[in-house]
């Protein structure tokens, strides 16, 4: 049973659109982080958010932008899709306490 | 070199069989998730460890501390075992970035 949801599972979209990858937990985690990863790739981090109001970059160079205005909420946007930008990207929270993440399904981007 | 590595990249097994992924990893990464990732894309977490072992069904995962590696064991695998495994290890510090590994493709054959 999912906590962390995101949507849309799969999208395919044409360059220069504007979309946003939704991300939603019910957990009441502070912290959420968005990885990308490339097929056969390893997952890296592009967004993190450590609460409310509070965003950083992660380790690898993403042109998307995230925003955290509501605890359980963290979308993702890119403001105009390039066939770059094709990738699965995942979604992550944990709490405070709690040492383990969970994930979401993730988002399969096609830009095309 | 990178900060988390494992190995094999590919392993194919019998059902039945006792299957080991190994993970290594460098100074400043204070605890190590495993991760289970099906080819749907969705990840779920198996382990953290610290120090330890834990067990959890018919997986073991195993951390040594001194020597900065872990092991992911399957205990009479079976073919819906068939993943991708991640060793990850979460970076100390205010962040707790995980580092990920490449991954391990385990395919069971019946």
């Amino acid at each position: 049973e999912a906590d962390i949801y995101q949507t849309p599972r799969y999208l395919v979209i044409g360059t220069g659109k504007k979309i946003t990858l939704e991300c939603s937990q019910t957990m009441g985690h502070d912290k959420m982080y968005w990885y990308q990863q490339d097929p056969g790739m390893e997952l890296h981090l592009i967004h993190y958010s450590y609460g409310v109001n509070s965003t950083e970059k992660g380790d690898l160079s993403s042109e998307s932008t995230v925003s955290r205005i509501r605890t359980e909420h963290f979308p993702l946007t890119l403001e105009s899709a390039r066939p770059s930008h094709t990738s699965q990207y995942l979604c992550a929270s944990r709490s405070r306490d709690f040492d383990g993440y969970t994930f979401g399904s993730g988002t399969r981007l096609t830009v095309v | 070199k990178n900060e988390v590595e494992q190995s094999p990249q590919n392993l194919t097994a019998q059902e039945g069989e006792f299957i080991t992924i190994n993970c290594s990893y460098s100074v400043g990464i204070s605890a190590l998730h495993w991760l289970q990732q099906h080819p749907g894309g969705g990840i779920v977490s198996l382990f953290m460890l610290s120090s330890g072992k834990k067990k959890h069904g018919r997986l073991i995962a195993t951390i040594n501390i001194q020597e900065k590696h872990s092991s992911l064991h399957i205990t009479a695998s079976h073919p819906r075992d068939s993943a991708v495994y991640i060793c990850a290890g979460r970076k100390g510090g205010a962040t707790n970035k995980l580092i990920f590994g490449t991954g391990t493709l385990l395919a069971v054959q019946p």
